[in-house]
């Protein structure tokens, strides 16, 4: 069985602080997404990784890729209110676009 | 943002009743994904599409059906609701240019109870 665990599921995180959410997947795969969703709203992408070593970064968040270790991680930099949300990692095992497996979440919320 | 709608957007339906659930898309994507979203599950994906009339089951494909007649729409049906199907549901779409490294567009979900 596939399996895409994020952690930490839960975090809260002053204002200004940096911290990383990790994601592990069970399968070799060479394409991870990052997902952001605000309370009552839909999904928005954010980020797209298909490559090892890959590394996307847009504004303080920063998104990388390590196909050999199957894990993925989502740094925060100098975290702002802004930022509280919760963050969803997914797969896409067959590479073939057609199937992606999401993690359960991270809901963070940042503290002024 | 991508042009995908869902309807209805919410639904209140009993057990036992037939639900249909509309995605619409106007960007011409390849694919389409119908997804539903529980506490503690994240999403899970129950039915894709990958052309017209071309369909297969994801993850959770037990007691629902889908259909797609035309690229700009994908329908989703619960032949007969129980309530472990009250869910949020998304569509989403991907495949700009036949991309299959695309990421998905998501639409605005749809709140369904079943009572």
């Amino acid at each position: 069985e596939l399996k895409v665990e994020q952690n930490p599921l839960f975090l809260s995180m002053q204002e200004g602080k940096n911290y990383t959410i990790y994601c592990n997947y069970s399968t070799t795969s060479d394409r991870l997404y990052w997902y952001r969703q605000d309370p009552g709203k839909s999904l928005e992408s954010l980020f797209v990784l298909l490559s090892n070593g890959a590394v996307k970064q847009e504004g303080r968040l920063m998104a990388s890729l390590d196909t050999k270790a199957r894990l993925s991680t989502l740094h925060i930099t100098a975290a702002v209110h802004d930022l509280s949300a919760t963050y969803f990692c997914a797969v896409d095992p067959r590479d073939t676009g057609n199937q992606f497996y999401f993690g359960t979440g991270t809901s963070l919320t940042v503290i002024p | 943002d991508a042009g995908i709608t869902q309807s209805p957007r919410h639904k209140v339906t009993e057990t036992g009743t037939p639900v249909t659930l509309r995605c619409h898309q106007t960007e011409n994507h390849r694919y389409m994904y119908w997804y539903r979203q529980d506490p503690g599950h994240g999403l899970r994906l129950i039915h894709y599409s990958y052309g017209v009339k071309d369909t297969d089951k994801g993850e959770v494909s037990d007691g629902y059906s889908v259909s797609r007649s035309k690229t700009e729409d994908f329908l989703l049906t619960l032949e007969s609701a129980t309530s472990s199907q009250t869910s949020v549901y998304f569509c989403a779409i991907s495949g700009r240019g036949g991309l299959h490294t695309d990421t998905q567009y998501f639409g605005p979900g749809t709140r369904l109870t079943v009572l």
